[in-house]
């Protein structure tokens, strides 16, 4: 199983800076990356697949990067509405499909 | 656009057998693109994939879970279905059902998620 390391656990930033998350994979999985936002009460929504290409309606603050098994999310001016939790999934080597613990972006 | 939604008990007795339903809308479970899957969160918890089935039917499960879980797909309704067998408190979580596209690996569009809780 391809484990999946989120860090930081929180990140705490200002509105209007850039925030940076990080996921790590146990095993080079390509661009096999997908993240993910989710805020409380609701279900997770799909942000950047195949590593860096933003999905449909996704703002261009949100970029993707990285191979292999290091992986970046930056957020290029953190707005209010992303205060959340970002979850990055792997699909390289499965089952199963294994998804990263969570960074939780919460307000400065 | 495509919907899908969750419905089935929100409490089940330990031993028993967890049941859930998700009703596709929008589209067909009938694709060759997709499997239709479901994922779950235990409470405070990170996401744990659970399994999917295809629309010809075919399945795959997570292997924490395989020999208690079965899912299916019931195309004349457009929907497809979970059983988890012999639960215990630590499957008390909120199950999602989701589309997963085959090749770029993506769960779009989620369901609301439901609570199903483990107790006597």
């Amino acid at each position: 199983e391809v484990v999946m390391t989120q860090s930081p656990v929180t990140l705490s930033v200002s509105p209007g800076e850039r925030a940076t998350l990080s996921c790590r994979a146990s095993q080079s999985i390509g661009s096999h990356l997908v993240w993910y936002q989710q805020k409380p009460g609701q279900a997770p929504r799909l942000l950047i697949h195949g590593a860096s290409t933003r999905a449909s309606g996704i703002p261009a603050r949100f970029s993707g990067s990285g191979s292999g098994t290091e992986f970046t999310l930056t957020i290029s001016s953190l707005q209010s509405e992303d205060f959340a939790v970002y979850y990055c999934q792997q699909y390289d080597h499965w089952p199963p499909l294994t998804f990263g613990g969570g960074t939780k972006v919460e307000i400065k | 656009q495509v919907q899908v939604q969750e419905s089935g008990p929100g409490l089940v007795k330990p031993s028993e057998t967890l049941a859930l339903t998700c009703t596709v809308s929008g589209g067909s479970v009938n694709s060759g693109d997709y499997y239709w899957s479901w994922i779950r969160q235990s409470p405070g918890k990170g996401l744990e994939w659970i399994g999917y089935v295809s629309y010809d039917g075919t399945s795959n499960r997570n292997p924490s879970l395989k020999d208690r879980l079965s899912v299916s797909l019931d195309t004349p309704n457009n929907q497809f279905s979970l059983k988890l067998s012999s639960v215990t408190a630590a499957d008390t979580a909120i199950y999602y059902c989701a589309r997963y596209h085959r090749v770029q690996g993506w769960f779009d569009p989620w369901g609301q998620g439901i609570l199903a809780t483990v107790s006597s």
